[in-house]
């Protein structure tokens, strides 16, 4: 079983502080993929990340896959209330109908 | 925007009962997925659906699970004597034309097993 490892689980911070969220695993991804949950809904994707060494950014959310492709980073600058959810990382096995396998997430608090 | 839609959003039932969820996939996907997330655990593959039947299923999918697509609308979820750990969400997804297109979660159903 290919798992995922976030870190940290939890964190609270206050608005316009940066924060960096972890995922990684022992295993080489083909790709790797970024969702945010809030609560009550289901996971929205936020990016996918193929390339090892890639980095993506989305307005202040800044992606990046290791070289190794066995690792992600998300980074958050200056953040805000409205960026607190779940922010889980997630791999999807293409070659046996697009399952998709999510880290246990890191629980994002942003304090205004 | 098209949207994947789930009913009911939260069901109790009680132990032992069958229940049934319901979800109407983007009308042009091709694969279906059923995801739970039992309360502050990370989010659960169940099943995924393709061409009519299941195309792979976790350890969690055992003979109390079944899914159906009835019509060309519906992908429905049957768990049929309810335990209490059962208690989660349940989110359906769905994806398009390939597999590896994106896949588009619906809001989730918050079942309850009293």
């Amino acid at each position: 079983t290919q798992l995922l490892e976030q870190s940290p689980q939890f964190l609270s911070i206050q608005e316009g502080e940066n924060l960096t969220v972890y995922c990684n695993s022992s295993s080489v991804f083909s790709s790797l993929q970024w969702y945010r949950q809030e609560p009550g809904e289901g996971p929205v994707l936020l990016v996918t990340v193929v390339t090892g060494g890639e980095v993506k950014k989305l307005k202040r959310l800044t992606f990046q896959f290791g070289d190794a492709r066995k690792d992600s980073s998300l980074h958050i600058t200056a953040a805000q209330p409205g960026d607190t959810g779940l922010y889980l990382c997630a791999r999807s096995r293409y070659n046996q109908g697009g399952k998709i396998i999510f880290g246990q997430g890191t629980e994002l608090s942003v304090k205004p | 925007e098209p949207e994947v839609t789930q009913t009911p959003s939260h069901q109790v039932t009680q132990m032992g009962q069958e229940v049934i969820l319901r979800c109407v996939p983007i009308s042009n996907h091709l694969y279906f997925y059923w995801y739970r997330q039992i309360l502050g655990q990370k989010v659960e593959f169940l099943v995924s659906f393709y061409n009519n039947e299941i195309s792979e299923k976790s350890e969690i999918f055992d003979d109390q699970f079944s899914v159906e697509r009835p019509d060309g609308s519906n992908f429905t979820l049957k768990i049929r004597s309810t335990k209490l750990e059962d208690s989660a969400m349940y989110f359906c997804a769905s994806s398009g034309q390939s597999m590896n297109t994106e896949a588009f979660f619906g809001q989730g159903t918050r079942l309850t097993v009293v």
